[in-house]
């Protein structure tokens, strides 16, 4: 069986530019999770799609990051602009479901922001 | 690759020896908890799970006990190995499956 697949799996940019990555879930998995995970800590929660809805986006700062999953399968999630403290790993993971479903990640991205 | 944790507490053990990792968790409400092994440069790799009408759960090497009177959780691998070196996060589930994750402590097999 796939994992969950993510592209890019590096990226630079400069302050103030913008940003996309892209989330190929496992396939028949109907949520969907972003994560950042910022050097030497543990992954935070950014956003959690069932199917192409948003189940909770609470810690998701929106006036920089937005994120769909237009189809309910794959998912974007861009950052615009981005700023310094954005450099971490964004992590995408799904699941079955959102009843006691394992979590599988992806690789991640690693982002710099210079 | 990278490390996922520079500044994280860090457990050296000798190949073989029994390795226990602890985690202290937050809300008592959590009804399931999770242990996550991250190697450098890839996403979390799920180990064993919980839930909070239990104790102690075994999987092939590993062991995870919990206690829910003081709020901690603890991982034993058993005869540690070299491939056990990583860092590992415990993290609890709330409502819709979603999951709150420790600091992470990583693993330092000497061989």
């Amino acid at each position: 069986e796939a994992g969950v697949a993510q592209s890019p799996r590096y990226k630079i940019i400069e302050k103030r530019q913008s940003v996309a990555f892209w989330c190929n879930p496992i396939s028949g998995h109907a949520t969907l999770y972003w994560y950042q995970q910022i050097l030497g800590q543990g992954p935070k929660l950014l956003i959690q799609f069932q199917n192409n809805g948003v189940v909770d986006d609470s810690q998701l700062p929106k006036d920089r990051f937005s994120a769909e999953r237009l189809k309910g399968v794959d998912s974007t999630l861009k950052i615009q602009p981005a700023k310094l403290e954005d450099s971490a790993v964004y992590l995408c993971a799904s699941s079955l479901g959102t009843a006691v479903n394992t979590q599988y990640f992806g690789p991640g991205t690693r982002l710099t922001v210079l | 690759g990278e490390s996922v944790g520079l500044h994280l507490p860090t457990l050296s053990v000798q190949e073989g020896d029994n390795s226990i990792i602890n985690c202290a968790y937050s809300n008592s409400a959590s009804d399931y908890f999770i242990w996550y092994k991250q190697e450098s440069g890839k996403g979390p790799q799920f180990i064993i799970d919980i839930r909070s009408n239990m104790d102690k759960r075994q999987g092939q090497r590993v062991t995870v006990l919990l206690n829910k009177t003081v709020k901690h959780l603890s991982l034993q691998i058993a005869a540690t190995q070299p491939g056990d070196s990583a860092v590992y996060f415990c993290a609890e589930r709330g409502a819709g499956n979603m999951l709150t994750f420790g600091g992470g402590t990583r693993l330092m097999v000497k061989p």
